[in-house]
């Protein structure tokens, strides 16, 4: 079974249209993650929940909503966006501890998201 | 802040030839780095991570090897092979942040 799975794969949506993006763990890790990735552009770290609670919104404009209801469960809630915010958007999971930082992240395979 | 950045965004190699690519990082309190493989249609996949009280690591055909005075880390490839073929990036963590700064990529083509 894969350890970070994100559905769905593809969305299309108009700028009017409310959808979601659900990532789950299941690796039993403790802090999950969203980032957008551009076409020739680094990772965009977007919001971060460590045990559940968001730690991390680095500017992220309102049409993008998280959600964190456990520690296994990630959801992106999208609403009005604009062309410019299709991407990849991508989940990560990593296991975190206090004092120790040296994990890496996993990441699921990614929603390819186009907005019309 | 931090800033993490690849020297080249296209690597083409032969099959069968060693395959290097490099990244430069530009915080000195950067204490953790991380090598993902990246194909297409997928997400990033952990290669393999090193810490800064080590300057080399070796795993299965990768090493990465780690340059703290410059600031600069390498991934290599041995014997590369044409499912090698993936975008490469790199990533830097400040020590007391479980937060990465991710590069550019580095588009790997292996040529058969």
């Amino acid at each position: 079974e894969t350890g970070v799975t994100q559905t769905p794969r593809h969305l299309v949506m108009g700028m009017t249209n409310k959808k979601s993006l659900k990532c789950e763990q299941h690796l039993g890790h403790n802090a999950m993650y969203w980032y957008k990735q551009s076409a020739k552009k680094p990772l965009e770290l977007m919001f971060v929940y460590n045990f559940k609670e968001q730690t991390e919104n680095n500017s992220v404009p309102s049409r993008f909503s998280p959600e964190c209801p456990n520690s296994s469960h990630l959801f992106l809630h999208l609403h009005t966006l604009q062309p410019e915010d299709s991407a990849l958007y991508l989940c990560a999971s990593s296991q975190e501890s206090q004092g120790v930082y040296n994990q890496p992240q996993h990441f699921g395979d990614g929603t390819r998201l186009s907005i019309l | 802040g931090e800033s993490v950045g690849l020297h080249l965004p296209t690597l083409s190699v032969q099959e069968g030839d060693n395959s290097i690519i490099n990244c430069a990082y530009s915080n000195s309190a950067s204490d953790y780095f991380i090598w993902y493989k990246q194909e297409s249609g997928k997400g990033p996949q952990f290669i393999i991570d090193i810490r800064s009280n080590m300057d080399k690591r070796q795993g299965q055909r990768v090493t990465v090897l780690l340059n703290k005075t410059v600031k600069h880390l390498s991934l290599q490839i041995a014997a590369t092979q044409p499912g090698d073929s993936a975008v490469y990036f790199c990533a830097a963590r400040k020590g007391g942040s479980y937060i990465p700064t991710f590069g550019r990529g580095t588009s790997l083509i292996v040529h058969p």
